[in-house]
């Protein structure tokens, strides 16, 4: 059975702080990982990371895999309130949907 | 505009009944799935349906049944409903995945409370 496991549960940060949430993945026939991030509805898509060692980036979020230790990070730099939310890191290996992990509740304090 | 819809987006009803969940995507999308996600926000895949193929999650009790009359419909109904049953639902759509996991779309979800 796919496993994927997020750290930490929880996470409270004053504004300005940078994060670190990370996420360790057991799948068979692995293909990608997917971050997205969830406030009060849907999870909106983040970063989709094929390729170890490889950066994604999109303004102050950044992420990387590590294929060889089965693992990926997501950054946030110079936190702001508006980040806070749920990170939801999600795998799989074909059309069978992904298997997420519990998420990061992310709190930015101001 | 919308690209995963689903109705209703709220649903109370009351234990022993029997509701349905419809969902429809404009993305031109083959893959359609369904997620639970529980008061914790943990997000647990229930079914996906690409092509007339269905992949079913054993833990999935048989009492939840995916219905698609068409490639951009997939309906979620659910016959006597159980307290535990209540969550928010979400349906998804992801394109074909060229070798790579599934990107998926989500609707916007709809929260079963059951009583």
């Amino acid at each position: 059975e796919d496993k994927v496991v997020q750290s930490p549960l929880s996470l409270v940060v004053h504004e300005g702080d940078t994060v670190t949430l990370n996420c360790s993945y057991e799948v068979t026939n692995f293909r990608s990982l997917l971050w997205y991030k969830q406030e009060k509805k849907a999870p909106t898509f983040l970063f989709m990371l094929t390729s170890s060692g490889i950066e994604k980036k999109s303004g102050r979020l950044s992420s990387i895999l590590d294929k060889k230790e089965l693992f990926s990070i997501l950054n946030i730099t110079a936190t702001q309130t508006g980040d806070s939310a749920v990170y939801l890191c999600g795998s799989g290996g074909g059309a069978d949907g992904l298997t997420f992990g519990k998420g990061t509740h992310l709190i930015i304090q101001p | 505009d919308t690209a995963v819809s689903q109705t209703p987006k709220y649903l109370v009803t009351q234990m022993g009944n029997d509701k349905s969940i419809k969902c429809e995507q404009n993305l031109g999308h083959d893959t359609m799935y369904w997620y639970k996600q529980d008061s914790k926000k943990f997000l647990k895949i229930m079914f996906s349906y690409n092509n007339k193929e269905l992949i079913i999650n054993e833990t999935v009790p048989n009492r939840f049944s995916p219905k698609s009359p068409d490639k951009a419909h997939l309906n979620l109904h659910i016959n006597s409903l159980e307290l535990g049953d209540s969550a928010v639902y979400f349906c998804a759509s992801s394109p074909p995945t060229s070798g790579r996991a599934p990107r998926l779309y989500f609707g916007p979800g709809t929260r079963l409370t059951v009583t």
